[in-house]
């Protein structure tokens, strides 16, 4: 799977918008751009994904370069249970699973 | 809908003990299925995966066997445990290219 670049961390504050970038320079045609999150002492939740145009659901909205080497996450207003590990990932064909980096580290200050 | 179960939540077993960790899928067919696991402080690591009954491909060389005896049942083996398979095991689904995959609540083992 191509590799994905993220920040280390970032901090924002509650109810807030939170922009969460990943670069992905080396995306091939047929990958999709997935974002999950991690709690600790829990499993991934899937977040979000997309291939070429932006995305919304009721957890986030998933904006995509015109170009698709990168992508922003965006948490609309933030609250204090958004705190987490997020993960950027680009899966293409075949079925052999997620390759999960390090991730954001996202703190949320009340 | 479509859930997935895992169990038991926590273990702890002695070194050279066997184990047996089940995972399992309801409300969809032909899943994709995946054991990860996190160690302490690192990050997830895929262990094995299954497109159907019977066919398991490991991604790592590992003390560790995977089988998938029914269509949504997946299962993670050891005949004799080490110290450093603990962790937190994960399973998850999805159901091909361009689907969002499902992670079950996991796992913790202490091998003691």
């Amino acid at each position: 799977d191509a590799k994905t670049t993220q920040p280390n961390s970032m901090e924002s504050n509650e109810e807030e918008p939170v922009h969460l970038p990943c670069n992905h320079s080396t995306i091939s045609g047929t990958d999709y751009i997935h974002w999950y999150r991690q709690l600790p002492s829990q499993g991934p939740e899937y977040v979000i994904h997309g291939l070429t145009s932006n995305v919304n659901n009721r957890m986030a909205s998933l904006a995509i370069a015109e170009d698709r080497k990168s992508s922003t996450l965006i948490l609309h207003r933030a609250t204090l249970r958004d705190a987490a590990v997020y993960y950027c990932i680009l899966s293409g064909g075949g079925a052999d699973g997620l390759t999960f980096g390090k991730g954001t580290h996202l703190i949320i200050q009340p | 809908s479509q859930t997935i179960h895992q169990w038991p939540a926590t273990l702890v077993q002695p070194v050279g003990s066997p184990l047996s960790l089940e995972c399992t899928v309801e409300g969809t067919s032909n899943p994709n299925l995946y054991w990860y696991r996190q160690a302490a402080g690192r990050g997830l690591q895929l262990l094995f995966y299954s497109v159907g009954i019977g066919q398991i491909s490991s991604e790592v060389p590992q003390n560790l066997s995977a089988s998938r005896p029914q269509d949504r049942q997946f299962i993670l083996s050891s005949k004799k445990l080490l110290l450093s398979d603990s962790g937190f095991y994960l399973c998850a689904w999805n159901l091909g290219t361009g689907y969002g995959y499902t992670f079950g609540s996991g796992t913790r083992l202490t091998v003691v």
